[in-house]
């Protein structure tokens, strides 16, 4: 069964350093998001990509955040000037279309931000 | 704005028996989707069951369902015949109005052999 796939599973980064972590969707799916978990607390949405443009995105993900489809298969999350505050799990997530269908998600990265 | 609360952050239960995971929900969306998530240890997660709010009918996946109290804007889940496969963290999520999911915090589940 096809899976979302996310690489690195652990990057640990000193913080003001550039981080850019990969995901591979689904190769039929055309919706791309992006959320993360501190640890110990809810997981929160990043942000939604479709058409290679961002379709929505939370107030957390600001202008250190930037997301990228380069090719037909990979969707990346790249954050600037890493924070402390960024350390989490982040997970990819794919869906065949919007709206109600599922999303099926990656195994998540964890970045710890030193 | 949609907020997810799960009050119950550990459970136990014996294999073969049943257990319910609690989820309170609250939205200012007329039509929304519920759903319920499984994370397995070190796995992704995965979608258990999904329910429509328009559906008056609570949906079932096999040996999960799902107690839907729209009034009340409550969405428990049901585990029957607990295997101990079912260890993981579940998440009861939300979605309405947009692509987003919202999520609760989890509630771990261990199943005891």
């Amino acid at each position: 069964e096809p899976e979302v796939t996310q690489t690195p599973s652990h990057q640990v980064t000193q913080m003001g350093q550039e981080v850019i972590l990969r995901c591979v969707p689904i190769s039929n799916h055309l919706y791309f998001y992006w959320y993360r978990q501190i640890l110990g607390q809810k997981v929160e949405f990043l942000v939604s990509f479709y058409n290679n443009e961002i379709s929505e995105k939370s107030e957390i993900f600001d202008d250190q955040f930037s997301v990228e489809r380069p090719d037909g298969s990979n969707f990346t999350l790249k954050i600037r000037s890493t924070k402390l505050e960024d350390s989490a799990m982040y997970f990819c997530a794919s869906s065949e279309q919007g709206g109600r269908y599922e999303q099926y998600f990656g195994p998540g990265t964890r970045l710890t931000v030193t | 704005a949609q907020t997810v609360t799960q009050s119950q952050p550990e459970m136990s239960v014996q294999e073969a028996e049943t257990v319910t995971l609690s989820c309170t929900y609250d939205t200012s969306e007329n039509n929304y989707y519920l759903f319920w998530y499984k994370q397995p240890p070190s796995r992704q997660m995965i979608l258990v069951i999904r329910q429509e709010a328009y559906k008056q009918q609570n949906a079932t996946e096999n040996r999960f369902s799902v107690n839907f109290q729209k009034a009340a804007k409550s969405f428990s889940l049901k585990i029957s015949d607990s295997q101990l496969g079912d260890t993981a963290m579940y998440f009861c999520a939300s979605q309405g109005g947009s692509e987003k999911l919202v999520f609760g915090k989890g509630t771990k589940l261990t199943v005891n052999p």
